[in-house]
Order: structure tokens, then C-alpha cells, then sequence
């Protein structure tokens, strides 16, 4: 069990660049969340994925944030034209089916200048 | 609509003391409650759950919690505390008709003293 992985671990951007962020769920694990946490606050959800199904997104995840599951095991998280506002801590987490606990990766911090 | 809400932003405790870290929240249904520790610059780490069962649920690191049903309440709670336990807190809750997603907390910082 290697853990929740997430890569990479911190990206410096200028505003209106696009950034990518990839996570590798616990091997077999097929529900995959994608959340973000700023300064001060709590994680907060973004999207999820089943398999390769994204099943739900949160009205945070503005049209120009957008998640892949293409073959059911990795995920990426792309932001396009980033602005300084989308600076936080974005986390991916993990379970199995039956399973409750979800498993978190060390996150990808996004710093927009 | 769930919410969780941690009333204390920050806990001091001297080492060797017991250690209280405050949980409400509100859920359609049954919950399902979490407790996560977040150390800086590091991803959250599992503590303990509630689904069902006994009230007193016991977790890692010697942390255990007591599920409140009349309350709403989910307080964490450790005996004796130690300098290695100083770090960021969080309860969340995952309603039962969800995919799973969680609510968390704002989160508690406990910092405890030698």
C-alpha cells in the first residue's frame, strides 16, 4: 500500500497560465475526490469520480476547472487561466467500495503570482 | 444540507493533560462522522469514524471520540496529551444519500506545551 499519491507537491504559476495536477489513487480503490483547502478553512469538496464516471462536481469547479478519470485509475485536475483566487491546497483522496474511510494524498499547493 | 462546525480555533494544553477538541454537527439522517489531523504541509491523516455502533469509538495515536446523538455532537478527546500531538484538527461529516463527499470543519489547531 503506497498511499495516495500526488504530484507534484507544489506549483508556482503566473496568472492566466493553465496547470495540471495529476493524483494515483490507492491501487483498486475506484472512488477518487478532488478537494480544495485554502488558508484557515477546512478541505472543501470539489468533484467525484467513480471508476471513471465523474459523478458529481460542486459549484466551486467554475468552467475553467476541469477533472479526468480517463481509465478509472489516475486523475488529473486542470485549472485554465488561473487567477490569484484559485491559490490553495489541492487534495485528492481515495476509497474503496464498502469502505468509509476516505485516504488522502500531501496535496499539490498552487501558488498563482 | 450537512455542516460541521468546530467552535474553537485553537486549543492550548499542557503535556500530560487531557486534551478536548469540540465537534457539532447537523445532517439529514444518520451520520457518519470523521476525525482528521493535518500536519503542515502534509495531507490529512485518518484519526477515527462513527458509522455505528458504540458511542465511544477509539482510534489512533491513543484519540478517541464519543458520538452525541441529543447533542449533535462528536468531541475528540485524548487522556494525556503529547508535544507530538500539536497540529491542525478537523471533524467532518458525510451525510448517508451522498457519493461519499465530506463536510469538514474550519478545523481546530491544538498546540500543547512542554
Amino acid at each position: 500500500d503506497t498511499g495516495v499519491s500526488q504530484d507534484p507537491r507544489h506549483k508556482i504559476t503566473k496568472r492566466g497560465q493553465n496547470v495540471t495536477f495529476r493524483c494515483d489513487p490507492i491501487s483498486e480503490h475506484n472512488r477518487l475526490y478532488w478537494y480544495r483547502q485554502t488558508l484557515g478553512q477546512g478541505p472543501e469538496f470539489l468533484t467525484y469520480f467513480q471508476n471513471e464516471a465523474q459523478l458529481e462536481k460542486s459549484r466551486l469547479l467554475s468552467d475553467r476547472f476541469s477533472a479526468e478519470r480517463p481509465k478509472g485509475s489516475f486523475s488529473t485536475l486542470e485549472i485554465q487561466r488561473t487567477e490569484q483566487g484559485d491559490s490553495a491546497m489541492y487534495l485528492c483522496a481515495s476509497r474503496s467500495d464498502g469502505g468509509n474511510i476516505q485516504y488522502f494524498g500531501a496535496g499539490t499547493r498552487l501558488s498563482v503570482l | 444540507a450537512q455542516s460541521v462546525a468546530q467552535p474553537e480555533d485553537q486549543v492550548n494544553v499542557a503535556e500530560g493533560n487531557p486534551l478536548t477538541v469540540k465537534c457539532t454537527y447537523s445532517v439529514s439522517g444518520n451520520p457518519y462522522l470523521f476525525w482528521y489531523v493535518q500536519y503542515p504541509n502534509r495531507g490529512l491523516q485518518f484519526l477515527l469514524k462513527y458509522i455505528t455502533g458504540d458511542n465511544l469509538v477509539k482510534g489512533s495515536y491513543g484519540f478517541e471520540a464519543e458520538f452525541n446523538k441529543s447533542q449533535t455532537s462528536f468531541h475528540l478527546k485524548k487522556p494525556s496529551a503529547l508535544v507530538s500531538d500539536s497540529a491542525l484538527y478537523f471533524c467532518a461529516v458525510r451525510g448517508p444519500d451522498s457519493w461519499g463527499k465530506l463536510q469538514f470543519g474550519a478545523g481546530t489547531q491544538v498546540v500543547v506545551t512542554p
